[in-house]
């Protein structure tokens, strides 16, 4: 079965600062991972995906995430943060084909000004 | 292209009547759709697996018959909460994937509450 850890409950970092949150999986195949944002009240919003092909995967408003197959770890990162990138961080992994999502516990990050 | 919607966005109901939740995928057909659940701070649990024409199957510990899954067509699938107490408070999730992108895609989410 597979499963997703996300080992921070909150990060906080500096406006203009670089973020990184955490993320290491299991699988028993091929991983499919993705990243997905919630904002309050919200559903969530796709960011960024790894089926395969490059270790570093960018996606959406300046986030990328890097595959470490050998740490099993999708971390998710962004140069500059923004206060805006305020909101709940999921990772999640999948099987192939057409299965659902298992998430991680999520991590809140917090951008200060 | 790949919108997901839920209507409504927002339900208050009584103890013990019935909630529908609809999930439709607006610019694309969804053979599955999948229903979550999220608790307050808390992740997204898998309740049911929603296909198009069958019956749907649930993860273990989800009663089938209080939330019961229709997927009528290839574009809605429904969620109806049916004698709903106070515990089955939750903001629900649907999903769809896009067919040839391995994404999912996700509505914006209803939130129940029931007195």
């Amino acid at each position: 079965a597979q499963s997703v850890a996300q080992p921070e409950d909150q990060v906080n970092v500096a406006e203009g600062n670089p973020l990184t949150v955490k993320c290491t999986y299991s699988v028993s195949g091929n991983p499919y991972l993705f990243w997905y944002v919630q904002y309050p009240n919200r559903g969530l919003q796709f960011l960024l995906k790894y089926i395969t092909g490059d270790n570093l995967v960018k996606g959406s408003y300046g986030f990328e995430a890097e595959f470490n197959k050998s740490q099993t770890s999708f971390h998710l990162k962004k140069p500059s943060a923004l206060v805006s990138d305020s909101a709940l961080y999921f990772c999640a992994v999948r099987d192939v084909g057409n299965t659902p999502l298992v998430f991680g516990k999520g991590t809140r990050l917090s951008v200060i000004a | 292209g790949a919108v997901v919607s839920q209507h409504p966005s927002r339900v208050i109901c009584k103890s013990g009547t019935s909630v529908k939740i609809e999930c439709r995928s607006l610019d694309f057909q969804a053979t599955t759709m999948f229903w979550y659940r999220q608790f307050p701070k808390k992740s997204l649990m898998l309740m049911a697996t929603s296909n198009e024409g069958s019956k749907a199957t649930y993860e273990q510990g989800v009663e089938k018959d209080k939330f019961l899954i229709n997927h009528a067509s290839l574009t809605l699938s429904t969620l109806t909460v049916t004698s709903a107490h106070p515990e089955d408070s939750s903001f629900y999730i649907c999903s769809a994937t896009l067919a040839g992108t391995d994404t999912q895609y996700f509505g914006p989410g209803t939130r129940l509450t029931v007195l």
